[in-house]
């Protein structure tokens, strides 16, 4: 069973604080998502890394992906209430032929 | 309408009904999900339907029913639930089965809860 580790589990800043939240994992990912959900809502996704070493940006998010494949992390520059929400990290595995959630990392950026 | 839309958003129901849970998705998707999204629990995956065939039952109690009718449309058919059943149930739907290319669109879920 492939497993994705995410830490911290909960993470409480003030806005404009930047913060780091990681998944990792011992297997290899042919490619990793990250999704953010807020309360009541389905998970909705942020980006897809595919090649290790990458690094992508939306806006003030910084997405990078190991570079054997096997974790990844998200940094929020300067933090705001409208970041709150579970993020939650997903690698697909084409041996596997499944995706695996992690179980999240729980933001809240207070005014 | 655009996304993937489930219906109802909320249900309450006792442990001796009869119900179903509603997916819609038109995106022109191969592949749909349920997961089951507990308090404190990662994501568990449910069932896996890819061109209305199922690929994959996690070993999931048969009180749990899924309907695959066509590629737009997902149930789940639910009965003699147990309060432990209460969850939030997810649907989602990928261009491949696994996701793994452009990732999974989700609803907004239907908050389940057993009495």
């Amino acid at each position: 069973t492939q497993l994705l580790e995410q830490s911290p589990q909960f993470l409480s800043i003030q806005e404009g604080e930047n913060l780091t939240v990681y998944c990792n994992s011992s297997s290899v990912f042919s490619s990793l998502q990250w999704y953010r959900q807020e309360p009541g809502e389905g998970p909705v996704l942020l980006v897809t890394v595919v090649t290790g070493g990458e690094v992508k940006k939306l806006k003030r998010l910084t997405f990078q992906f190991g570079d054997a494949r096997k974790d990844s992390s998200l940094h929020i520059t300067a933090a705001q209430p409208g970041d709150t929400g579970l993020y939650l990290c997903a690698g697909a595995n084409t041996n596997a032929g499944k995706s695996t959630f992690g179980d999240g990392t729980t933001l809240t950026v207070k005014p | 309408e655009t996304g993937v839309t489930q219906t109802p958003r909320h249900l309450v129901m006792g442990m001796t009904n009869k119900k179903s849970l509603k997916c819609e998705q038109h995106l022109g998707h191969n592949a749909m999900y349920w997961y089951k999204q507990s308090a404190k629990k990662p994501l568990e995956l449910m069932f896996v339907y890819s061109l209305e065939e199922r690929v994959e039952n996690n070993s999931v109690p048969s009180r749990f029913s899924p309907e695959c009718p066509n590629s737009s449309h997902l149930f789940l058919h639910l009965h003699t639930l147990q309060p432990e059943d209460s969850a939030l149930y997810l649907c989602a739907s990928s261009q491949d089965p696994m996701g793994s290319s452009y990732g999974y669109t989700f609803g907004s879920g239907t908050r389940l809860t057993v009495v």
